[in-house]
């Protein structure tokens, strides 16, 4: 199947501060990516629609300005959290639909956050 | 809510059993999919059912699906302690995927 690659795994920073994640898809090109959220025994909440070369579509309660998304080419988007606080440690997954015979959904390896 | 209602919510059973988790979701689809998380890592995919099938199997498991009903089932037959984890169908409707709440699965050994 495709492979959707995310990085870094897992990171912490400092209260304050800004962390960028980023999600790949290495071997198909992605028009639309998607961000999500995992709080500890949660399931996964969808945050924004990451669109190559136009603005993300954000899930209501999401605030744009805390997310930053860019998704600058066919293979690449981003999110930053901007001035992470302790509330914003979570797991974040993205993924990527290939839309060929039956369009599916590839997820990345998620990126442990911790603010501290 | 974004998500649909999966149940249960948690679920423990003896090494060997079966385990019978159902998902119901909100949207059409375009296909539905099941994953597989073990605590504190990444989604692994486990199957994914077409609109238009109404079961597949896949060694130990097997997926129903009832559009009418906006529902399906994962069945896993003959249980292992490997099986522990949280299970979650996912809703490719149409463009979005969106998550069910997930059971958790303990299977003792």
């Amino acid at each position: 199947g495709a492979v959707v690659s995310q990085h870094p795994s897992r990171v912490i920073c400092k209260s304050g501060t800004s962390v960028k994640i980023e999600c790949r898809s290495l071997d198909f090109q992605a028009t639309t990516m998607f961000w999500y959220r995992q709080f500890p025994k949660q399931s996964l909440m969808l945050m924004a629609t990451s669109n190559e070369g136009s603005k993300a579509t954000y899930e209501q309660g999401v605030e744009k300005d805390k997310f930053l998304i860019n998704h600058a080419s066919l293979t690449l988007s981003t999110l930053t959290v901007t001035s992470a606080h302790p509330e914003d440690s979570s797991f974040y997954i993205c993924s990527a639909i290939s839309s060929g015979v039956v369009t599916e959904a590839f997820f990345g390896q998620g990126t442990r956050l911790t603010v501290v | 809510s974004q998500q649909g209602e999966e149940d249960p919510q948690a679920l423990s059973i003896q090494e060997g059993e079966n385990a019978t988790m159902n998902c119901s979701y909100k949207t059409s689809i375009n296909n539905l999919q099941w994953y597989r998380q073990n605590s504190g890592r990444g989604l692994v995919h486990l199957i994914l059912i077409r609109s238009n099938e109404r079961e597949k199997h896949s060694g130990r498991l097997r997926v129903t699906l009832d559009t009418s009903k906006k529902s399906s089932s994962l069945l896993i037959t003959a249980s292992r302690a490997a099986d522990t984890a949280s299970y979650f169908c996912a809703n490719t409707g149409g463009f979005k995927t969106i998550f069910g709440a997930g059971t958790r699965l303990f299977v003792k050994a």
